[in-house]
């Protein structure tokens, strides 16, 4: 089965300093696809980024990207430029190809604070 | 606008009773979720469908029932057999296939007394 594991519950960083955010996976398959989803305390699930594993190029929306390190089985999540609306549960996620109908599984989320 | 809707979003219950969390989905999308969060543990799947008449036991299935008579429709039934039914409850939908991403309904919050 697979495991989705986030090693920091809690993070801090200033307005417009830039954090990144670990997540680590399990897995035997070769292809699959990778998420950061991020909840607000409105608690609806919005999703930030995502990643296909066959690509090498890592993925990148606006002040979000990621450093995906396939061998390693690594994914991170890196937000430039934070800003207070940036606030919010962090979850990484991983889904299988082909047909995952079995939905994503989800690390435990990273809580992030951002100071003023 | 296309999306997901969950009802109630705040819920109480008696212990003994069942309750029935509904789901509806105007996305045309296949395959429909049920998840659960509780602090501290992340998203946790219930159960899951990919085909009308069709469903999935997920990860922790004990103490819920599920149906899927129409595709638009995935409503989930939180029975008494629950132990530790309180939580926050989130419905998703997605495509089958590829790279889809799972989309969410606002959520349910069970409370029981």
């Amino acid at each position: 089965a697979q495991t989705v594991t986030q090693s920091q519950p809690e993070m801090s960083v200033q307005e417009a300093e830039t954090v990144t955010l670990s997540c680590t996976y399990d897995t035997s398959e070769s292809d699959y696809y990778l998420f950061w989803y991020k909840q607000p305390p409105s608690r609806q699930m919005i999703l930030v980024i995502r990643q296909e594993a066959y690509k090498q190029q890592n993925a990148t929306e606006n002040r979000f990207s990621v450093n995906f390190q396939k061998a390693a089985k690594s994914f991170s999540l890196k937000i430039s430029d934070s800003q207070l609306g940036d606030a919010a549960m962090y979850f990484c996620a991983y889904r299988r190809s082909g047909g995952g109908a079995d939905g994503l599984t989800f690390g435990k989320g990273t809580h992030l604070i951002i100071q003023p | 606008d296309g999306g997901i809707t969950q009802s109630p979003k705040y819920l109480f219950r008696k212990e003994g009773q069942n309750v029935t969390l509904s789901c509806e989905q105007n996305l045309n999308h296949d395959a429909m979720y049920w998840y659960r969060q509780d602090p501290g543990q992340g998203l946790r799947l219930i159960y899951y469908s990919q085909i009308v008449n069709d469903f999935q036991k997920g990860d922790i299935a004990e103490g819920y029932s599920v149906s899927r008579e129409k595709k638009e429709s995935f409503p989930l039934t939180v029975t008494s057999a629950q132990k530790n039914p309180t939580a926050f409850y989130l419905c998703a939908s997605s495509i089958l296939l590829g790279a889809g991403e799972l989309f969410f309904g606002e959520g349910s919050r069970l409370t029981v007394l």
